[in-house]
């Protein structure tokens, strides 16, 4: 089936850093979603793509939608404590996939630098 | 109440046992969703309703069964479970089934002993 590949896995970030994180896929999509989960809770979402190129920001997160329609990236710029948790990326194909369901990646831990 | 909730939060039962998870989502939606999310894996969807149909299945086995009443409500009934399905079982809720960002409760943990 259709996998979306997210890196890194897990990072450490020290307050104040930025953080960038990608997903990519061998499939076209033509959405892109970018979640926060946070431990115990479900996932939260932050930003939406919709068109390739589209560059969109929420407060200190900015997305983009590759050019390729193949891949996406989601930046954090001047991190704080409480930006640790589970980012997911999830897209839905261009081919739909049924009704269009989305797909998701496995996920980047975000942790604090010890 | 807002968004979309999810009750039990948390749920330890046999594999003998009967149970339910319940969503309810105040969003005005007209699809709704169950996902599976155990660890190291990425979200797998089960099911999803749109208008109370369902309309997808995605070759989940009998002792999950769903049940939609309308729109606004969705529920999980468990019966006979394995160790294996123990996981955090998320409901989502999105205007409709095309081209839409879907929006996730909390969650509920199950536990099968």
């Amino acid at each position: 089936g259709q996998q979306l590949n997210q890196s890194p896995q897990s990072m450490f970030i020290q307050e104040g850093e930025d953080v960038s994180m990608n997903c990519t896929s061998s499939s076209i999509f033509n959405t892109w979603l970018w979640y926060k989960q946070d431990p115990g809770e479900g996932p939260v979402l932050l930003i939406a793509l919709y068109k390739a190129g589209e560059l969109t920001s929420n407060g200190r997160l900015t997305a983009q939608f590759g050019i390729t329609r193949k891949d996406s990236f989601l930046n954090i710029s001047a991190s704080i404590p409480s930006d640790v948790g589970i980012y997911f990326c999830a897209g839905r194909t261009v081919y739909g996939g049924s009704q269009g369901n989305l797909i998701f990646g496995k996920g980047t831990k975000l942790s604090v630098k010890p | 109440e807002t968004g979309v909730t999810q009750t039990p939060r948390h749920l330890v039962m046999g594999m003998t046992n009967k149970k339910s998870l319940k969503c309810e989502q105040h969003l005005g939606h007209n699809a709704m969703y169950w996902y599976k999310q155990s660890a190291k894996k990425p979200l797998e969807l089960m099911f999803v309703y749109s208008l109370e149909e369902r309309v997808e299945n995605n070759s989940v086995p009998s002792r999950f069964s769903p049940e939609c009443p309308n729109s606004s409500h969705l529920f999980l009934h468990l019966h006979t479970l394995q160790p294996e399905d123990s996981a955090l079982y998320l409901c989502a809720s999105s205007p409709g089934t095309g081209d839409y960002e879907q929006y996730f409760g909390p969650g509920t943990r199950l536990t099968v002993t």
